[in-house]
């Protein structure tokens, strides 16, 4: 069955200090891959995404994620943290083309609290 | 350029009773999709409706149930409602004619509690 795993509950990382948020997926193919962030009470942005190519993508406010197909992982992450960084990061996969499109699927979540 | 708009934004309803979520997607977007995140959670998908049709649909009976207008909006219907309910539903817009490449576009949600 397809899955994606988020280990990380909670994080709780200082404010300038990198970040790495891990996601494991299992799908019977590549899928798409993209990470989410929830604000408290608010919809979801997306961050990135992969579909192909260069497995090292970036994405908005300064995140990137590398797409690792031998270890099923598609991890999150940013060099220096900032305050306003602190909310909920969804990593969900989709299949690739036809139908199945409207079909994502998301970890449960990793909440990442930033100290000052 | 309005990206996804939901409402209501919050609503209380009593178990047993109907309700029903608004959701238009954003410029340009012909497909909507539905999903229900519990607190805690992730969202899981509800449905997805294309050209007034359901094309796929997640795990939900059938108490759950949408349409498509021909100006791409969408209604989420649910009907007898549990206390389990309780979630965040989210509708997100998208444009199937991208096969490569599509990404869904999220809305604030609305915020559904059973008492």
């Amino acid at each position: 069955a397809q899955s994606v795993t988020q280990p990380d509950i909670h994080i709780t990382v200082s404010e300038g200090a990198s970040l790495e948020l891990r996601c494991n997926y299992s799908y019977g193919a590549t899928p798409y891959l993209f990470w989410y962030v929830q604000s408290p009470g608010q919809g979801l942005q997306l961050l990135l995404k992969y579909f192909s190519g260069d497995t090292l993508v970036q994405g908005i406010k300064g995140f990137e994620a590398e797409f690792k197909r031998s270890q099923s992982s598609f991890n999150l992450r940013k060099p220096s943290v900032h305050w306003s960084d602190a909310a909920e990061y969804f990593c969900a996969v989709g299949a690739r083309g036809g139908g199945s499109q409207g079909n994502l699927i998301f970890g449960k979540g990793t909440k990442l609290s930033v100290k000052p | 350029d309005a990206g996804v708009t939901q409402s209501p934004t919050h609503l209380i309803k009593t178990r047993g009773q109907q309700v029903t979520l608004r959701c238009s997607p954003k410029s340009g977007h012909d497909t909507v999709s539905w999903y229900q995140q519990a607190l805690g959670q992730g969202p899981q998908f509800i449905f997805q409706y294309y050209e007034e049709e359901e094309r796929q649909r997640g795990n939900f009976p059938d108490r759950f149930s949408g349409h498509q207008f021909p100006n791409y909006s969408s209604e989420l219907n649910v009907n007898a409602l549990l206390l389990g309910d309780s979630a965040l539903y989210l509708c997100a817009s998208s444009l199937i004619s991208v096969l490569e490449g599509n990404e869904q576009y999220f809305g604030p949600g609305t915020r559904l509690t059973v008492t």
